[in-house]
């Protein structure tokens, strides 16, 4: 079973920051927070991961919280290209397979 | 991150015939590489994972028998449905383990048995 929990849908109007939240509450302490999007008929594509210190790269940011519980997934310039489905996972670095669970649709709109 | 293909994209067959999927890892050297299946609406599950030179690992209710995994190299590993029935219409992706432990994806194969 998955460990996070993720609003089913979510909208973001094109060009503001798109927030999305992942509730992971039952989180080890060795375990690293992934973010993962699926575009409609493609293959998942990685986003970021983090482990405590919040993280950006050229696509997203990624804050965790101190108790490491939830963490928020931030676009910060959405575009209709960024409408897809978004995983959270959260996983040991060493570990094997990724679970999904339902994700979280964002549309973007225009 | 890694680059992944896989071939076909899309497939149609008849019931009963057998269907094999190619899953490559295009710059880099994979030892492990899983394969997930995903139904309409719904998240990707893990089929079985498939390690290089050795049989391959599957998920529990996934039987083995009609999945044949080979993992020959370690940029190749394929997945033939044997016998599909329109049930087996799925979508099809491959992974690839990558830097940090990421896994890198393949843009997945349709398979529509009719």
């Amino acid at each position: 079973d998955a460990k996070t929990t993720q609003p089913p849908s979510m909208d973001c109007a094109e060009g503001r920051a798109a927030n999305l939240p992942c509730n992971h509450s039952t989180i080890s302490g060795n375990e690293y927070v992934y973010w993962y999007r699926q575009i409609h008929s493609q293959g998942p594509q990685y986003i970021i991961h983090g482990l405590k210190n919040n993280e950006t790269n050229e696509m997203a940011s990624l804050i965790i919280t101190e108790d490491r519980k939830s963490s928020t997934l931030i676009l910060p310039h959405a575009t209709l290209r960024d409408t897809a489905v978004y995983y959270c996972i959260v996983r040991v670095r060493d570990g094997q397979n990724f679970v999904f669970g339902p994700g979280t649709r964002l549309s973007v709109l225009p | 991150g890694a680059v992944v293909s896989q071939h076909p994209s899309w497939v149609i067959c008849k019931s009963g015939t057998s269907v094999k999927i190619e899953c490559r890892s295009l710059d880099f050297q994979a030892t492990t590489m899983f394969w997930y299946r995903q139904f309409p609406k719904q998240s990707l599950m893990l089929m079985a994972t498939s390690n290089e030179g050795s049989k391959a690992t599957y998920e529990q209710g996934v039987e083995k028998d009609k999945f044949l995994i080979n993992h020959a190299s370690l940029t190749l590993s394929t997945l033939t449905v044997t016998s599909a029935h329109p049930e087996d219409s799925s979508f099809y992706i491959c992974s690839v383990g990558g830097l940090w432990e990421t896994q890198y994806f393949g843009p997945g194969t349709r398979l529509l048995v009719l």
